[in-house]
């Protein structure tokens, strides 16, 4: 059964820094890999995904996340981050036998933005 | 716009009564998933169905129960509620093996 890392509970960069959440997993496989963000009181929108070709990928708002299989790690960067990039941030995997369902969460990070 | 909605947003009920969540999609997607939100554990899955009359057991299912009669409901459904079960409940639809999910706003019931 796959499985997610997220090593870092709560992360504060200051606005205009840049930003990189760490995402580990763990699945036998070639994974199916999502970086979700969740603003206070919302449900969760989709940032970014990888299904399979190149291993950077480019999401929505600036984000983008490289996928390193020898490290098996799909970690979620930013240039430089803005206030309203204030949220928290969930990695998930999906088994490639499930497609992009069944998702399994980390436990998330959240973000503070220092002004 | 196509969406999805849950109601109530927000549910307090006493331990012992049973509890139905509603989730509504008019993006007519085939697969739908429950999840619940805890704080240090993330989202985790409880009942998923990939179709009218399929549901699925998720990692998280004992003590609830969905039904699917049509494409646009997956009702979640506590039989007894306990106090374990306080916490954030999020919809989930997507159309096809390698599309993305769209989740609602969420739940938030308390359990007394």
């Amino acid at each position: 059964a796959q499985s997610v890392t997220q090593p870092d509970i709560h992360i504060t960069v200051s606005e205009g820094a840049s930003l990189e959440l760490r995402c580990n997993y763990s699945y036998g496989a070639t994974p199916y890999l999502f970086w979700y963000v969740q603003s206070p009181g919302q449900g969760l929108q989709l940032l970014l995904k990888y299904f399979s070709g190149d291993t950077l990928v480019q999401g929505i708002k600036g984000f983008e996340a490289e996928f390193k299989r020898s490290q098996s790690s799909f970690n979620l960067r930013k240039p430089s981050v803005h206030w309203s990039d204030a949220a928290e941030y969930f990695c998930a995997v999906g088994a490639s036998s499930q497609g992009a369902q069944k998702l399994v969460f980390g436990q998330g990070t959240r973000l503070t933005i220092n002004p | 716009d196509a969406e999805i909605t849950q109601s109530p947003r927000h549910k307090i009920t006493e331990t012992g009564r049973q509890v139905t969540l509603a989730c509504h999609q008019t993006w007519n997607h085939n697969n739908m998933f429950w999840y619940r939100q805890d704080l240090g554990h993330g989202l985790r899955l409880i009942h998923y169905s990939y179709g009218v009359q399929d549901t699925n057991k998720g990692e998280v299912s004992d003590g609830y129960s969905v039904s699917r009669s049509n494409t646009e409901d997956l009702p979640l459904t506590l039989e007894s509620a306990a106090s374990s079960q306080t916490s954030v409940y999020f919809c989930a639809s997507s159309d096809g093996w390698q599309e993305t999910q769209y989740f609602g706003p969420g739940t938030r019931l308390l359990v007394l």
